[in-house]
């Protein structure tokens, strides 16, 4: 049972443009979503999160929707740079303080931005 | 602050054998977490521990073993290496506070180390 699903398994896109990396969930109880991203050969660094009070959260170069009605959430990246080709995992935890913080994972989209 | 290492970087095991896959913490975090990445697939939560001495059962427990006898290290034990334990292994933790005033620095980050490849032949 997926309860969190990111369908697209890669995209490509031209520098400079935007790019929007999609992630649906099922479970009604999350209430804190974050995107990571991973390099290879690395471990996956935080790049930006969400509340489910919220619907929107920027941070410089990404921003993060959440619809909650649909269970969708997207980052975009605008303007993409080729050092941001790598592999995005969305997150998501449940529960408050209770969850100790426990993340349940997206398969991950590779992104590739071409110079 | 080395932050979050991982020791072996790579590790291959013969069927049956046994091994303990190192963890080790300088931010003082109370929070660990065992996942474990399949190829195509996201992580999946192993094991973790909320404090030296507390450790509980993820996702997809079964073939492994933690301890936590300090607040710094945590590692992962497989007792019968299997085939299905091929994976790439992630070590991460947590500050565990309750902080959510910005979208850096909740208690919800998780600091990742550079992973364990491990592949049982």
């Amino acid at each position: 049972d997926q309860q969190v699903k990111q369908n697209s398994p890669s995209l490509s896109v031209q520098e400079g443009r935007i790019s929007i990396l999609n992630c649906d969930y099922t479970n009604s109880m999350f209430d804190y979503f974050l995107w990571y991203k991973k390099y290879p050969a690395e471990g996956p660094t935080f790049l930006i999160s969400i509340s489910s009070i919220k619907d929107k959260n920027e941070d410089g170069r990404f921003t993060v929707f959440l619809n909650k009605s649909a269970k969708h959430l997207s980052l975009h990246i605008v303007p993409s740079q080729p050092g941001d080709s790598a592999v995005y995992f969305c997150a998501a935890s449940a529960g408050g303080g209770t969850s100790y913080g426990k993340l349940t994972f997206g398969q991950g989209t590779i992104l590739t931005v071409h110079p | 602050n080395a932050g979050v290492t991982q020791t072996p970087k790579f590790r291959i095991l013969k069927i049956g054998q046994s091994m303990t896959l190192q963890c080790t913490q300088d931010m003082n975090h109370n929070y660990m977490y065992w996942y474990r990445q399949d190829p195509g697939m996201g992580l999946k939560l192993i094991y973790y521990s909320v404090g030296a001495g507390i450790t509980d059962k993820g996702e997809v427990p079964n073939g492994y073993n933690v301890s936590r006898s300090t607040t710094e290290d945590f590692p992962l034990r497989l007792e019968l290496a299997a085939p299905s334990q091929t994976s790439v292994y992630f070590c991460a933790s947590s500050s565990g506070t309750s902080g959510r005033a910005n979208n850096r620095g909740s208690y919800n980050e998780q600091f990742f180390g550079p992973g364990t490849r491990l592949t049982v032949l």
